[in-house]
């Protein structure tokens, strides 16, 4: 069965430093998402992606983040110059469908990046 | 502003018994609502989508039902199972956005005792 994977697993960064979180999505699905989950707290959405730009952002996606699609097949977040407060686990999600009333938009998960700054 | 709240919080149940997760979300307006699993350090698990015209789904043991107008969403589990243990998380899909974002739930942690 198809689905979302993300490397690495685990990533430990030290303050300050650029981190790029990867993520293939499903073959056939047209859109990409980030999300992130602080311990402990809920699922939040960071972006959206689709046909090579963004298309919706939260308040949390600030200039220090940005997302890419460097060829046919990885999805990736960049995260400039971390913070303490960045450690969280990042999920990569797709779908295939566009939003409707009338058609399937289920969103599928990887399995996470745990990011920790130190 | 979409709040999506879920009750209870954690649920400790034994084996063999029915049980039901409540989520509950502050504006109607939704495109569909999806229930997710999540084991401790994993990822989601997608476990079944309602769609907003939709009253409720079925997979296995699982049945959640969707009350849009009340802003309710129920996931039914029959005959629990220690392998049933996780957390379950609702999330819905606003109107409004350029695109499907989720708006998560706070999450409901089930132990299932053998």
């Amino acid at each position: 069965e198809p689905e979302v994977t993300q490397t690495p697993s685990h990533q430990v960064t030290q303050m300050g430093q650029e981190v790029i979180l990867r993520c293939v999505p499903i073959s056939n699905h047209l859109y990409f998402y980030w999300y992130r989950q602080i311990l402990g707290q809920k699922v939040e959405f960071l972006v959206s992606f689709y046909n090579n730009e963004i298309s919706e952002k939260s308040e949390i996606f600030d200039d220090q983040f940005s997302v890419e699609r460097p060829d046919g097949s990885n999805f990736t977040l960049k995260i400039r110059s971390t913070k303490l407060e960045d450690s969280a686990m990042y999920f990569c999600a797709s779908s295939r469908d566009r939003r409707s009333d009338f058609s399937i938009t289920e969103a599928f998960f990887g399995q996470g990046t745990r990011l920790t700054v130190v | 502003k979409q709040e999506v709240t879920q009750i209870p919080a954690a649920l400790s149940v034994p084996e063999g018994e029915n049980l039901v997760l409540n989520c509950s979300f502050t504006d109607s307006a939704i495109y569909n609502l999806q229930w997710f699993r999540q084991d401790p350090g994993k990822g989601l698990t997608s476990l079944l989508l309602i769609q907003s015209s939709q009253r409720e789904q079925t997979s296995g043991r699982l049945n959640a039902s969707l009350d849009k107008s009340s802003g309710r969403s129920t996931l039914y589990i029959a005959a629990s199972q220690p392998g049933d243990s996780a957390t379950y998380l609702c999330a819905v899909t606003p109107y409004g956005g350029a695109t499907n974002k989720l708006i998560f739930g706070t999450g409901t942690l089930l132990a299932v005792q053998p």
